[in-house]
């Protein structure tokens, strides 16, 4: 079974600050690893995808995340945060042995202070 | 751009009613999803379909049944609403195979159950 972890709940920063949210998954093979974004009262967005080769892959609006095999995490960054970047983010974990069924972790609200 | 629809943004019931939630997705996706969205809970699969007419019981499909008779369209219907599917219902659609398999939102439906 695959699962997924945001230790995170809540996290406070100040704009222009950095950002890294944390992610830990759990699964037995190579997974197939998402950030979305929600905004307030709006469905997800992708923000970015692993599914293989290079472990820094690069997503829309300035996001990066890291897969680390050996501590199973898929940590999501931004060098410098916006006010706009005020959202609550998803990690999920999926895998192509379960017909696209991906796993959400619980979500991390993110505030943004001037 | 993929397009996921639902039919309701917001929608108040009464108990005892049957509800039916719309989603229908334009880009030809075999994989369909419901999930609902409560604070702290994060996303739970409902319900899951790979093709027509063929669906799959997710994490918490209690209280819900769905239907897809054309490839577009996943109905989510609630055949008796309580108030605890209070929630915010949220239907998703993704390709199979390849590195396709991210997840595209509908808006979400905010259902009060009173």
């Amino acid at each position: 079974a695959q699962s997924v972890t945001q230790p995170d709940i809540h996290i406070t920063v100040s704009e222009g600050a950095s950002l890294e949210l944390r992610c830990n998954y759990s699964y037995g093979a190579t997974p197939y690893l998402f950030w979305y974004v929600q905004s307030p009262g709006q469905g997800l967005q992708l923000l970015l995808k692993y599914f293989s080769g290079d472990t820094l892959v690069q997503g829309i609006k300035g996001f990066e995340a890291e897969f680390k095999r050996s501590q199973s995490s898929f940590n999501l960054r931004k060098p410098s945060v916006h006010w706009s970047d005020a959202a609550e983010y998803f990690c999920a974990v999926g895998n192509n042995t379960n017909a696209g069924k991906s796993t959400f972790g619980d979500g991390t609200t993110l505030t943004v202070k001037p | 751009d993929v397009k996921v629809t639902q039919s309701s943004r917001y929608l108040v019931k009464r108990t005892g009613e049957k509800v039916f939630l719309e989603c229908v997705q334009d880009m030809d996706h075999e994989n369909m999803f419901w999930y609902r969205q409560d604070p702290g809970l994060g996303l739970r699969l409902i319900y899951f379909s790979y093709d027509v007419k063929m669906k799959e019981k997710g994490d918490i499909p209690e209280g819900y049944s769905v239907s897809r008779e054309k490839k577009e369209r996943f109905s989510l219907i609630l055949e008796s609403a309580s108030t605890n599917q209070t929630s915010m219902y949220l239907c998703a659609s993704s390709l199979v195979g390849g590195s396709s398999y991210e997840q595209y939102f509908g808006p979400g439906t905010r259902l009060t159950v009173t």
